[in-house]
């Protein structure tokens, strides 16, 4: 299995609501990523996690909370988000054993579209 | 400072013709370059990864270059098909620090 899942596909939220967003992989990868993505630019990292503890926060927002509840899954918790939050959100994962970015490819899952209201 | 950049910005190409991607990079200490293709409101999917002691790797259609001396990359796409139709990145990681570089991306319209 060389896929990385991400849940939902498409979220709509107001900016009151907590929401979050799921991510899966089964490659036995030990580092596990969040990434933004505006229109027509690069991705943007936002969070690593490297054996299940927060190894890099790019001074992201205390409205974005990730949590990583085992080395399968990634969890971005989303609360009182605004409008410029709206993104694509990817999820990235990869070995650990040559460095976070060393040589290790990562695997990018298809991304949660956020809408904030 | 470490940056990567893309050119053309964006490309229109008819089908079944041949197009290069160039990507040039100021990232030191060099560790290796990627190339990634993303569909509209998809993730990445990589294409090739290179270290500084690959000239050049396939994946079918795909060719990617390295010239490490000048920093710079090439992507080559041989007949191209409808389905090429996407962005193209390219990442470029530097030893110790654990972050990937992105390019804003060459954006690729492949005509019927």
């Amino acid at each position: 299995d060389t896929e990385v899942t991400q849940t939902p596909k498409h979220l709509v939220m107001g900016m009151t609501n907590k929401k979050s967003l799921k991510c899966e992989q089964h490659m036995g990868h030990r580092a596990m990523y969040w990434y933004k993505q505006k229109a027509k630019k690069p991705p943007e990292l936002m969070f690593v996690y490297s054996y299940e503890k927060l190894s890099i926060n790019e001074s992201v927002p205390s409205r974005f909370s990730p949590e990583c509840p085992n080395s399968s899954l990634l969890n971005l918790h989303l609360h009182a988000l605004q409008p410029e939050d709206s993104a694509l959100y990817l999820c990235a994962s990869s070995q650990v054993d040559m460095g976070i970015t060393s040589y290790n490819e990562q695997f990018f899952g298809p991304g949660t579209r956020l809408t904030v209201l | 400072k470490n940056q990567v950049e893309q050119s053309p910005q964006s490309l229109i190409i008819l089908e079944g013709k041949n197009c290069t991607l160039q990507c040039n990079y100021t990232v030191s200490p060099f560790s290796n370059l990627r190339w990634y293709k993303q569909d509209t409101g998809r993730g990445p999917v990589s294409l090739t990864i290179m270290t500084f002691s690959e000239n050049t790797k396939s994946n079918g259609r795909y060719t990617a270059t390295l010239d490490a001396d000048t920093k710079q990359s090439s992507l080559h796409i041989t007949a191209s098909q409808l389905s090429d139709s996407a962005s193209y990145i390219c990442v470029v990681s530097a030893r110790g620090y654990n972050k990937l570089i992105f390019g804003a991306g060459t954006r690729l319209a492949v005509h019927p």
